[in-house]
């Protein structure tokens, strides 16, 4: 199947570390994404990772990927009112012959003060 | 600045009026995306062009179809819109492992 799941919401304070998971399916896919949707806007892309990394790390955000259990997860450290939007993982798998991502179905992060 | 443009941004019809969505992209990347997202959903993908090749996604309905005459282009059209059309749609485009998305066009059916 193509199922990429997410919880839906994660509500945290300012200041916090906010962590959002993610489950996939797909073992060929070579890239993991997460892309934050803010109200009425399109899709930002955040970060990715190679599947043959375990970990990333970009300024404030951590990737980390565990292909055995299909688990991706996103670590926001110091979270912002600003990061309060819509995140959501995708997959790319290896049996598309273009990069077709499969979204999960996006976990809305509440930021409060 | 480069980017991924779509126009208009809100978009009303009506219940089986014919309406094209439009993107254009500065990135002069090869491959052009179009999703659908219905309220707190995930997108969807509805097609895409490689190049000048049109990929269908199994599950679209025939009341959409595309178009892109040049690298910049993609229209989409909905020949006659439902009710169950009302969503987001977006465009995307790639030329690798990363897919850069417009802002969007809500589009409203009446």
């Amino acid at each position: 199947g193509e199922d990429v799941e997410q919880s839906l919401f994660l509500s945290v304070r300012e200041g916090d570390s906010s962590v959002i998971n993610c489950t996939y399916t797909d073992s060929s896919s070579t890239y993991l994404y997460w892309y934050k949707q803010e109200p009425g806007a399109g899709l930002q892309l955040l970060t990715y990772i190679f599947s043959n990394m375990d970990m990333k790390q970009d300024q404030r955000l951590t990737v980390l990927l565990n292909k055995k259990d299909k688990h991706l997860s996103l670590r926001i450290a110091d979270t912002q009112t600003g990061d309060s939007a819509i995140y959501f993982c995708a997959e790319s798998p290896r049996s598309y012959n273009t990069d077709k991502l499969i979204f999960g179905t996006g976990t809305r992060l509440q930021v409060f003060p | 600045d480069a980017m991924v443009i779509q126009n208009p941004r809100y978009q009303v019809t009506q219940f089986g009026k014919p309406v094209t969505l439009s993107c254009s992209q500065t990135l002069n990347h090869n491959v052009m995306y179009w999703y659908q997202q219905k309220s707190s959903q995930a997108p969807k993908l509805l097609f895409h062009y490689y190049d000048k090749d049109f990929n269908n996604e199994a599950d679209t309905p025939d009341n959409f179809q595309s178009r892109r005459p040049n690298t910049s282009f993609c229209f989409l059209d909905i020949r006659s819109p439902g009710l169950g059309d009302a969503a987001m749609y977006l465009c995307a485009t790639s030329t690798g492992n990363e897919q850069f998305f417009g802002p969007g066009t809500r589009l409203t059916v009446l």
